[in-house]
């Protein structure tokens, strides 16, 4: 079943580093770019960057430079996203989401992962 | 970056209605056009890319138009699955932001 699973909730405490990953199944992760889109409770979707799998390049919102790094390991068929320097706003529900290519939107969605930071 | 404006914010319809749903894009997009649906707790269903395919497995009352700055999706005969918020996203550049959404509830 082609599916993106991610890796369950986390807890960070401000200024900590969290990171997220995100498996591909019953594709070639390397024939679709992955994007991260977070969702703060109660509000909507914010794209942070997107990762081409096949060459390892990335490119990320202007709100996120300097705290975010997106990664791919093609071994695994896993993408990754790390934020540093976690403040409470980025308290959110955090999707991994792939995309043939501009035109094409995002046709296949993780399932979502929480990160809460609380002191 | 380019700004994504849905409208309206909510909307509440009965079932078997026709709605119609409204994106305006800052600038022009062409046809790099979105259309998502959304649950609360669940990820988002993706419906509608390039303006106006749907994406597999999606019923056909669901169809969108429009290019340049000016979008919309319409659901005629509204079913119960389809309250939902709704959001349009732009994919012509990055970073490829999202509309607010729209808030289809029960009337």
């Amino acid at each position: 079943q082609v599916q993106l699973v991610q890796s369950g909730a986390e807890v960070k405490k401000p200024g900590a580093s969290v990171k997220v990953s995100c498996k591909a199944s019953a594709y070639t992760l390397t024939s679709y770019y992955m994007h991260w889109v977070r969702q703060a409770p109660g509000q909507g979707l914010e794209w942070m960057g997107i990762v081409n799998p096949s060459t390892g390049s990335t490119s990320y919102a202007q709100k996120f430079q300097g705290r975010v790094t997106m990664t791919r390991d093609t071994s695994t068929s896993t993408v990754s996203l790390e934020l540093s320097s976690l403040r409470s706003e980025d308290t959110a529900v955090y999707y991994c989401a792939r995309s043939e290519g501009g035109f094409w939107g995002f046709d296949l969605w993780g399932q979502g992962t929480l990160v809460t930071v609380s002191s | 970056d380019i700004q994504m404006t849905q409208s309206p914010s909510s909307l509440s319809a009965s079932v078997g209605d026709r709605v119609t749903l409204t994106c305006r894009a800052s600038q022009s997009i062409s046809r790099y056009l979105n259309w998502y649906q959304q649950k609360p707790g669940k990820a988002p269903k993706p419906l509608i890319y390039g303006a106006s395919t749907l994406q597999s497995g999606v019923p056909s009352r669901f169809s969108g138009s429009g290019s340049g700055t000016d979008f919309t999706l319409t659901i005629t005969s509204l079913q119960p699955e389809d309250f939902a918020t709704y959001y349009c996203q732009q994919s012509y550049s990055t970073p490829y932001t999202f509309g607010q959404g729209t808030r289809l509830e029960i009337k």
